[in-house]
């Protein structure tokens, strides 16, 4: 049992636009950044979102992260084929003195 | 461009242990510390500790204290992960990645090393 708490599994059509929730608690997200990571199939992760809303370069202006209380959300708009992936919420947990993440949201693009 | 290149797959016994290692390229080795994570087969991610290089201290999750070590070799820009004991749960996808020296809390993950599977058969 993770955490932090996602949805298993999205989908979205071409061009559509989609959210993945994170839900966690005053340890974690509620005290700390939140970070998003991108896994396609049979690759590593790779960083998407850090510090709540911040890009790093490289990644499309169609990744955007928002963050509110406990909670947190990444949203991709104009969906592609290409982003069909696992997507892992992460915060730093004072509690645990540990990083923890989601269990991971699998995207499928229809 | 900055990469990590991590050792190759292992097999391993019950009850064996297991090194990894993880050779950072294009940067300064000493001025990022490293993350260790593992990924259970169809599983999430799992973070296990964090190595910094320039000074050795380390820190680990308290799941995996007294069975994981990690430890560094500056000189060839390399950080190692041994998990001893090792349990059928232990098979995993193991990932070096990159952070900051700042505290664990204000680091981040970048970039990831290709990963290393560990399998735990008899």
């Amino acid at each position: 049992q993770s955490v932090l708490t996602q949805p298993p599994s999205e989908s979205g059509t071409p061009g559509q636009r989609v959210t993945i929730s994170c839900s966690g608690s005053s340890p974690n997200i509620g005290s700390n950044y939140v970070y998003w990571y991108q896994q396609l199939p049979g690759t590593a992760p790779k960083l998407l979102i850090y510090r709540n809303d911040q890009r790093p370069s490289g990644v499309p202006d169609r990744f955007s992260g928002s963050k509110s209380g406990t909670s947190a959300s990444l949203a991709i708009s104009g969906l592609r084929s290409e982003d069909e992936a696992d997507y892992y919420c992460a915060a730093w947990d004072d509690s645990l003195r540990a990083w923890v993440f989601g269990g991971g949201t699998k995207l499928t693009v229809l | 461009q900055v990469q990590l290149v991590q050792s190759g797959a292992e097999v391993k016994k019950p009850g064996a242990s297991v090194k990894v290692s993880c050779r950072a390229s294009e940067y300064t080795f000493s001025d990022y510390c490293i993350h260790w994570v593992r990924q259970a087969p169809g599983q999430g991610l799992e973070w296990m500790g964090w190595i910094n290089p320039k000074s050795g201290g380390r820190d680990y999750a308290q799941k995996f204290q007294g069975r994981v070590t990690m430890t560094r070799d500056t000189s060839i820009s390399t950080a190692y992960m041994e998990v001893s004991r090792l349990r059928y749960d232990d098979t995993a996808m193991y990932y070096c990645a990159r952070g900051t020296l700042r505290p664990p809390k204000y680091n981040w993950f970048d970039p990831w090393g290709q990963g290393t599977l560990v399998t735990v058969s008899s």
